[in-house]
C-alpha cells in the first residue's frame, strides 16, 4: 500500500501570512492531485501535477511536484480567511485508484 | 448544478439495522467510488466501480456491499450496521485516467447507536 504523509497536520495563521504544506511518499506517482475540503462538504479538486519538477499556479496558490515524483508542496501567499479548510494530497499510480493523505487542516484568522 | 448527488445527508441507525446510501452522477463518468472519512484516518476507499457492470473492493470493504445500478448510479449498502461504521461517507466519480481527478458528493453523515 502506498502511503502519503502530509505535514503539518494542523496550521493556524493570521491573515496575510505565507505558508507551505508538504506531501511526501517513498513511492513514485504518475500524477499527484491537491484537493480542498470545507466543513460539511466533499473535497474539491484544485490541481493535478503530472511531470516531475512541474510548478502550477492558481492565483495565490503554488503547487510543485518533486523531480522524482515522490513528493509535492503547496504554497499559499498572503493567506485569507477564505483559504481555511482541509487540504488533501492524493497520488495516482497508473490506472489504480487514488491514495489520499490524511490532510492538513488550515485555519486563517482575520 | 452538474455533479455527484448523495442521499441522505444525515442518518441515525440503531445497531443491526440496514440501509442503503444512494449516489448518482450526471457527468457521464465511467468510474465511481465510495469512501469513508474518519478523524485521524483520512479518506479510505470502501469499494469502487471502474465501469458499469464491475465492482471491486477497496481498503475497508468489510460490512458493506455495493451495486452499480447503471452508469449514473452507485449505491452502498450496510446490511447490519455497527457503531464502528459511524462515519462520513463520500461518493465520487471520475473520467477514465486518474489525472482527471475525482468529483465528490457532499457526503452522508451516518451515526450508528
Amino acid at each position: 500500500t502506498q502511503l502519503l504523509e502530509q505535514s503539518p497536520q494542523f496550521l493556524s495563521i493570521q491573515e496575510g501570512e505565507n505558508l507551505t504544506v508538504y506531501c511526501n511518499s517513498s513511492s513514485v506517482f504518475s500524477s499527484l492531485q491537491w484537493y480542498r475540503q470545507e466543513p460539511g462538504e466533499g473535497p474539491v479538486l484544485l490541481v493535478t501535477v503530472v511531470t516531475g519538477g512541474e510548478v502550477k499556479k492558481l492565483k495565490r496558490l503554488t503547487f510543485q511536484f518533486g523531480d522524482a515524483r515522490k513528493d509535492s508542496s503547496l504554497h499559499i501567499t498572503a493567506a485569507q480567511p477564505g483559504d481555511t479548510g482541509l487540504y488533501l494530497c492524493a497520488g495516482a499510480e497508473g490506472y489504480s485508484t487514488l491514495t489520499f493523505g490524511k490532510g492538513t487542516m488550515l485555519l486563517v484568522s482575520p | 448544478n452538474a455533479g455527484v448527488t448523495q442521499t441522505p445527508k444525515f442518518q441515525v441507525l440503531k445497531t443491526g439495522q440496514s440501509m442503503t446510501l444512494q449516489c448518482a452522477q450526471d457527468m457521464n463518468h465511467n468510474s465511481m467510488y465510495w469512501y469513508r472519512q474518519d478523524p485521524g484516518m483520512g479518506l479510505r476507499l470502501i469499494y469502487y466501480s471502474a465501469s458499469e457492470g464491475t465492482t471491486d473492493k477497496g481498503e475497508v470493504p468489510n460490512g458493506y456491499n455495493v451495486s452499480r445500478l447503471n452508469k449514473r448510479e452507485f449505491s452502498l449498502r450496510l446490511e447490519s450496521a455497527a457503531p464502528s461504521q459511524t462515519s462520513v461517507y463520500f461518493c465520487a466519480s471520475s473520467e477514465a485516467g486518474q489525472e482527471y481527478g475525482y468529483t465528490f458528493g457532499s457526503g452522508t453523515r451516518l451515526t450508528v447507536v
